[in-house]
């Protein structure tokens, strides 16, 4: 099992421009989050998704957008780029197990955007 | 306001040192409490929690809510534990799926 998988590694943009940012959630895993690393910061959570639904939220504008497939992957979709958009977008899965089942969020290794 | 203050961006000792990596949070409630590591070229990982009061890799952490702190500590450090440590808490009952607040992280250097 590779654990979660995102594409791509790197990806380089201008002003205005749009992206997709993917990822494959680890076997068995069938929640999924986003969050948001800038230098030097720790993540900051984007969304997360669940039965194909946006879940939960944090305080990111709606140029932040989201997707789940039946498969349980996920997309980042993220419009009109902005410098400081500029981060490190990681992917976390999970399973929807019980409160206190101790199923932790396992981590992608991220996609590196560049907004120049 | 719910939030995660980790006050040293490195901590650097001698190996054999004890180390505390300090972590402070702000929550309305009572919130689930991590530490997450990332070694060098992998990928961000769970070290412990605070429900399971586990000890990994000889690291502990002690929840005072009195304090609101959750702070790592390990006795003797090994240069093995040269890493970026994150400290990070969820809502109750909800940290396999709910989200993270993350601190902004501290680097450990552990000399020889």
């Amino acid at each position: 099992d590779a654990g979660v998988t995102q594409s791509p590694t790197h990806l380089i943009k201008t002003r205005g421009q749009q992206v997709t940012l993917r990822c494959s959630p680890k076997s068995g895993h069938d929640t999924v989050s986003w969050y948001q690393q800038a230098l030097g910061q720790g993540p900051q959570f984007i969304f997360q998704y669940y039965e194909e639904e946006e879940r939960q939220r944090g305080n990111f504008p709606d140029r932040f957008s989201g997707h789940q497939f039946p498969n349980y992957s996920s997309e980042l979709n993220v419009n009109a780029l902005l410098l400081g958009d500029s981060a490190l977008y990681l992917c976390a899965s999970s399973y929807r197990a019980p409160p206190g089942s101790n199923q932790p969020q396992h981590f992608g290794d991220g996609t590196r955007l560049s907004i120049l | 306001a719910q939030r995660v203050t980790q006050p040293e961006k490195l901590l650097s000792v001698f190996k054999g040192a004890p180390v505390e990596l300090k972590c402070n949070y702000s929550y309305s409630g009572s919130p689930e409490l991590f530490w997450y590591v990332q070694y060098s070229r992998q990928r961000l990982q769970l070290l412990l929690r605070h429900i399971s009061r586990e000890s990994i890799k000889g690291f502990t952490a002690d929840l005072n809510k009195g304090e609101t702190s959750f702070h790592l500590k390990k006795p003797f450090a090994q240069e093995e534990d040269s890493a970026m440590y994150y400290c990070a808490l969820s809502g109750p009952g909800s940290s396999n799926t709910g989200k993270l607040i993350f601190g902004q992280g501290t680097t450990l250097q552990v000399k020889p």
